[in-house]
């Protein structure tokens, strides 16, 4: 069974950083792509990022280039998100999702969210 | 970037009604529209990839169609458990747009 479990989510101050990390199992994690996408609080769906299986392809949402950094480990079976400068609009529920495979296929698989609230 | 615009936002439907969402996008994006069904605090769930080609595990109720810039979700009979939110995403080219969603309530 694939499962993707987040963590790290948590209320921090405009201004500082939090890394959220999702451990994947039920799948050979290291043959797909990868994303994130968040959901602001009674708001619609916003993809954040992708990651291709061997982290040679890497895309951002224009609203967080230059503050996260997507990664992922694939002999840990993980994937992340370094947040860093976050902003009150950044507050959101942050899914980590699969793609069905490689290439211009859409997420199959999401995790059950975790809630990054930034807010002073 | 390729915006996706659904109609409509909200729609009021009865049981066994025939539903129809439709998502336009700002340019030719082929086939590569997904649809996705939200529930409340849950995750979404894929339904529909590639315009037309139904996820497994999916009723076979729902439909969809179209290529280029317009495209359909139907729901041939509404059921009590197909209340909730749908979503467009474009697969065709980053930033992986999602249309705005579609709230389906009981009438």
């Amino acid at each position: 069974e694939v499962q993707l479990v987040e963590s790290g989510g948590g209320l921090v101050k405009p201004g500082e950083s939090l890394r959220l990390s999702c451990a994947a199992s039920g799948f050979t994690f290291s043959s797909y792509k990868m994303n994130w996408v968040r959901q602001a609080p009674e708001k619609g769906l916003e993809w954040v990022s992708s990651i291709s299986s061997s982290s040679s392809y890497i895309d951002y949402v224009d609203s967080v280039k230059g503050r996260f950094t997507i990664s992922r480990g694939n002999a840990k079976n993980s994937l992340y998100l370094q947040m860093n400068s976050l902003r009150a609009e950044d507050t959101a529920v942050y899914y980590c999702a699969r793609d069905v495979r490689e290439g211009r296929f859409p997420i199959d698989y999401w995790g059950q969210g975790t809630l990054v609230t930034v807010s002073s | 970037d390729i915006q996706l615009t659904q109609s409509p936002s909200f729609l009021s439907a009865s049981v066994g009604d025939r539903v129809t969402i439709t998502c336009r996008a700002s340019q030719g994006i082929s086939s590569y529209l997904a649809w996705y069904q939200q529930k409340p605090g849950k995750a979404p769930k894929l339904l529909i990839y590639a315009a037309s080609t139904l996820q497994s595990g999916v009723p076979s109720r729902f439909s969809g169609s179209g290529s280029g810039t317009e495209f359909t979700l139907t729901i041939s009979s509404l059921q009590p458990e197909d209340f909730a939110t749908y979503y467009c995403q474009q697969v065709n080219s980053y930033p992986r747009t999602f249309g705005q969603g579609t709230k389906v309530e009981i009438k």
